[in-house]
């Protein structure tokens, strides 16, 4: 099967470096991407890291080693609107296979 | 351009109603996924379709089931609805099968069963 573990919540302060943990494992593995998701609403791509490349967006990168089945986000220059839920998410194959999501707020 | 669209935004449905939820993808892209979220966890794999042909199903029942239309738009069905079927229900589109990235998610169909 597959399972993932991330952290419940991340606190920081605004300008910061804050960096989000994940830990998987999966039967078959392409790739690891994360997805940021505000209070419920549409999940947005942050960063993908896999057997077929890199895609980083914005202040978002993103760090993969496959012999540890580990990866982690990094998100620089913290800003307020940067408090939403992360989401890892491992392919195995065609499907996303997420985590239950890091809780990051970020104050002033 | 237009992102991912779903319809309803949100519905409330009583215990063993049927519902039918409808995503419209990105244009361009071909492959449609659906995703239930329960609350304070991570979307759930439901299906994937690419081309009109079921691509992956995910550990759900018979009670669900989707498909997909000539213009890639899809339509998830639910049968028989159980409280435990309240859920956000996102959809994703991506350009072609079988890619492990590339998802744009909609905002999803919040589902209330009572």
């Amino acid at each position: 099967g597959q399972s993932l573990e991330q952290p419940s919540e991340v606190t920081a302060v605004e300008g910061a470096i804050v960096q989000i943990n994940c830990t998987y494992q999966t039967s078959g593995f392409y790739g690891l991407s994360w997805y940021q998701q505000h209070d419920g609403g549409a999940p947005t791509f942050l960063s993908y890291n896999g057997l077929d490349g890199l895609e980083e967006t914005g202040r978002f990168s993103s760090f993969l080693s496959r012999s540890d089945s580990y990866g982690y986000l990094l998100l620089q220059e913290l800003q307020m609107k940067d408090s939403a839920s992360y989401f890892c998410a491992v392919s195995p194959g065609t499907a996303l296979i997420f985590g239950k999501g890091t809780t990051l707020s970020v104050s002033s | 351009d237009a992102g991912v669209t779903q319809s309803p935004t949100h519905l409330i449905k009583t215990r063993g109603q049927q519902v039918t939820l409808r995503c419209s993808p990105i244009s361009g892209h071909k492959s449609v996924s659906w995703y239930q979220q329960v609350l304070g966890q991570g979307p759930q794999f439901i299906f994937q379709y690419y081309e009109k042909e079921e691509r992956g199903r995910g550990n759900f029942p018979d009670r669900f089931s989707a498909r997909q239309f000539p213009n890639y738009s899809s339509e998830l069905n639910v049968n028989a609805l159980l409280l435990g079927d309240s859920a956000l229900y996102l959809c994703a589109s991506s350009h072609w099968d079988g890619a492990p990235h590339g998802y744009t998610f909609g905002s999803g169909t919040r589902l209330t069963v009572v």
